[in-house]
């Protein structure tokens, strides 16, 4: 069993629709990122949280420490924003700990 | 300026080759890392540096080693190269070790084993 669960693994979604892809964990952390895998294969970090609520633009991040879940909020998404999103999370030891992988389609 | 830059893009090669993949950050940043993404896109950490020093060694075959020069610097030395190694690399840095920070990514270096 993965340490990091993600769903769903794919999302269709059409434009403008808000969508939410969701992140649970196991293991106590001190850190969970997220991360946006572009089609072309690059990896870029959108956000490192370990409370609270981020908010970048149209991305939002929450994560609750006790349930030990994160989601990822997309708010009027766009067709720019397909992409595999994965969540990522450190435990208090020395290791990176990654989910599958959310594949999302924005359908113009 | 590209932040994290990792050469080559592409690699092919043979079984049984020994091969290098090479990787430089110019943000200053004190800890570097490789990951391993199978053809099932599930990255996964090899080893991460910090100040030259070793500080993650994933159970990963010792036909992989990583070779930092200096802490702008971790190469990847892949020896003996197995059709299993197919997979894409990435190298990533990030300010400090504690994970508490983003990390950067390079491209990524897509190597097939023929």
């Amino acid at each position: 069993k993965n340490e990091v669960e993600q769903s769903p693994q794919n999302l269709t979604a059409q434009e403008g629709e808000f969508i939410t892809i969701n992140c649970s964990y196991s293991v106590g952390i001190s850190a969970l990122h997220w991360l946006q895998q572009h089609p072309g294969g690059g990896i870029v970090s959108l956000f490192m949280l370990s409370s609270g609520k981020k908010k970048h633009g149209r991305l939002i991040a929450t994560i609750n420490i006790q349930e030990k879940h994160s989601s990822l909020h997309i708010t009027a998404s766009h067709p720019r924003d397909s992409a595999v999103y994965i969540c990522a999370v450190r435990p208090t030891g020395n290791q990176f700990y990654f989910g599958t992988g959310t594949s999302l389609t924005v359908i113009p | 300026d590209t932040a994290v830059s990792q050469t080559p893009k592409y690699l092919v090669t043979q079984m049984g080759n020994d091969k290098s993949i090479k990787c430089e950050q110019n943000l200053g940043h004190d800890t570097m890392y490789w990951y391993k993404q199978d053809s099932k896109k599930f990255l996964k950490i090899m080893f991460s540096y910090n100040n030259k020093e070793l500080i993650i060694n994933e159970t990963v075959p010792n036909r992989f080693s990583p070779k930092s020069p200096d802490k702008a610097h971790l190469n990847l030395h892949i020896n003996s190269l197995e059709l299993g190694d197919s997979a894409v690399y990435f190298c990533a840095s990030s300010q400090d070790v504690t994970g508490g920070q983003p990390q950067h990514f390079g491209d990524g270096t897509r190597l097939s084993i023929l």
